[in-house]
């Protein structure tokens, strides 16, 4: 059974720093992999997909990387802004399902004026 | 478009009471599903429905009823509140062509407690 998992649960750095946001899953057999954010009180915001066959996308000062031998994702944050806090969330998409996701429980990142 | 919607934001409930969340989407979207989050777990699917008329049980659809009569509505229902059910509640469509499931987008979540 597919499991995904998200170390540290909760992490606090000061702003300007770049860091990095881990993900890690047990089969590595999926179709693709998505990093999402959360903020209290909203839905989810995908902000990465990266297909199997892929090894990293870039958004702005996001960058995410895939390793699907080792079972793991990077979620990589540049000079980080007190904006980015919020929680981020990992999800892979088994390649026999459509429609499920299977979900890590998160990293709370916040950002230090 | 005002997107996935979800109400009500909070509620509150005691064991045994039923009730009512509604969604509702305005994407024309044929994929919606239901999510609950739990601390320190991850979003797990609930009831998914791939358009109307059709729906279909996720990871953990006990205690919950779904129905999909229109595209733009997917209400989740709760039969007799329990207090293992006090989780937030998210609901999201996409619509359905390759690949499409993957870009979802969610609505604002609904608290829910169950006392």
């Amino acid at each position: 059974k597919q499991e995904v998992t998200q170390i540290p649960a909760a992490l606090s750095v000061p702003e300007g720093e770049n860091l990095v946001l881990n993900c890690s899953f047990t089969d590595s057999a999926i179709y693709n992999l998505q990093w999402f954010r959360q903020d209290p009180g909203k839905g989810l915001t995908s902000l990465l997909l990266i297909q199997s066959s892929q090894r990293e996308q870039t958004s702005g000062r996001l960058n995410a990387s895939l390793d699907k031998s080792s079972g793991r994702s990077t979620l990589y944050i540049a000079a980080s802004q007190p904006g980015d806090s919020a929680t981020y969330l990992c999800a892979v998409r088994p390649p026999e399902s459509n429609y499920q996701l299977i979900w890590g429980a998160g990293t709370k990142l916040i950002i230090k004026p | 478009n005002a997107g996935v919607t979800q109400t009500p934001k909070f509620q509150v409930l005691k064991t045994g009471q039923s009730m009512t969340l509604q969604c509702a989407q305005d994407m024309n979207h044929e994929y919606m599903s239901w999510y609950r989050q739990d601390p320190g777990m991850g979003l797990r699917l609930i009831h998914y429905s791939v358009g109307a008329g059709i729906t279909d049980q996720g990871e953990v659809p006990n205690g919950y009823n779904v129905s999909r009569s229109t595209t733009e509505d997917f209400p989740l229902r709760l039969l007799s509140a329990a207090p293992s059910q006090t989780s937030v509640y998210f609901c999201a469509s996409s619509y359905s062509g390759a690949g499409g499931t993957d870009t979802q987008y969610f609505g604002p979540g609904t608290r829910l407690t169950v006392l």
